[in-house]
């Protein structure tokens, strides 16, 4: 399994706070991914990052800003947190293989409920 | 305007028999192409890939068929198990944009019944 951690696990919290979540990898892979999961949606991608301190947003990033300060951590920062914005968070990383992608290897996923 | 589109959100089959999960996609561009299963409570699990050379990869009981004039993709499971229940989500990426960002499908739920 590849080495990637989510913390914390489980997180309730109220609307208007400030929430982060952090993705740790052990793999030393260059790619790293932010994705949410909610019902009828699949997998929507808020921010990715290529590199250390370079990221783009994906297709859902409003409300949420990312960090990159080392290879092995990246956090998702939910400024002030809405309601809109409860749902399972998963970190991923991946790797370039040649002329194609690498695969990308998922962590355990963040749930989040903003009340 | 979703790119990447699993039509079937589930799909129920016998123990033994083979399931068919299907995906289709509207980005000529995409070139690279994922399938994941994925249990309740856990993160996604990588399963299979292909590459728009290839029309057909086999891993195991897992083969991705490709047809690129279709744009569509499709995942066989023979012969299907009940721990092969589990949703499946199908992800499409364009290796010339260089962002190596996946496009993931809405999922279909798989049962396998015993």
């Amino acid at each position: 399994d590849a080495g990637i951690t989510q913390s914390p696990r489980h997180k309730v919290t109220e609307t208007g706070t400030p929430v982060t979540l952090r993705c740790h990898q052990t793999e030393n892979h260059r790619y790293m991914y932010w994705y949410r999961q909610d019902p009828g949606h699949g997998l929507r991608l808020i921010h990715y990052s290529y590199g250390v301190k370079d990221t783009d947003k994906g297709e859902v990033s409003d409300g949420y800003s990312v960090s990159r300060s080392k290879t092995e951590d990246f956090l998702l920062t939910l400024e002030s947190a809405t309601s809109s914005q409860t749902s399972v968070y998963f970190c991923a990383i991946s790797e370039r293989k040649g002329q194609f992608p690498y695969e990308q290897y998922f962590g355990p996923g963040t749930r989040l409920t903003v009340t | 305007d979703q790119q990447v589109k699993q039509n079937s959100p589930s799909l129920s089959v016998q123990e033994g028999r083979i399931s068919i999960l299907n995906c289709d996609y509207t980005n000529s561009m995409f070139d690279y192409f994922l399938w994941y299963k994925k249990y309740p409570a856990e993160g996604p699990t990588f399963l299979i890939s292909i590459s728009s050379i290839k029309d057909k990869n086999e891993d195991g009981r897992f083969t991705v068929f490709l047809n690129k004039s279709a744009k569509h993709l499709s995942l066989h499971i023979v012969p299907s198990q009940p721990g092969d229940s589990a949703v499946y989500f199908c992800a499409a990426s364009a290796s010339t944009s260089g962002t190596y960002k996946y496009i993931f499908g809405t999922g279909t739920r798989l049962k396998v019944l015993a």
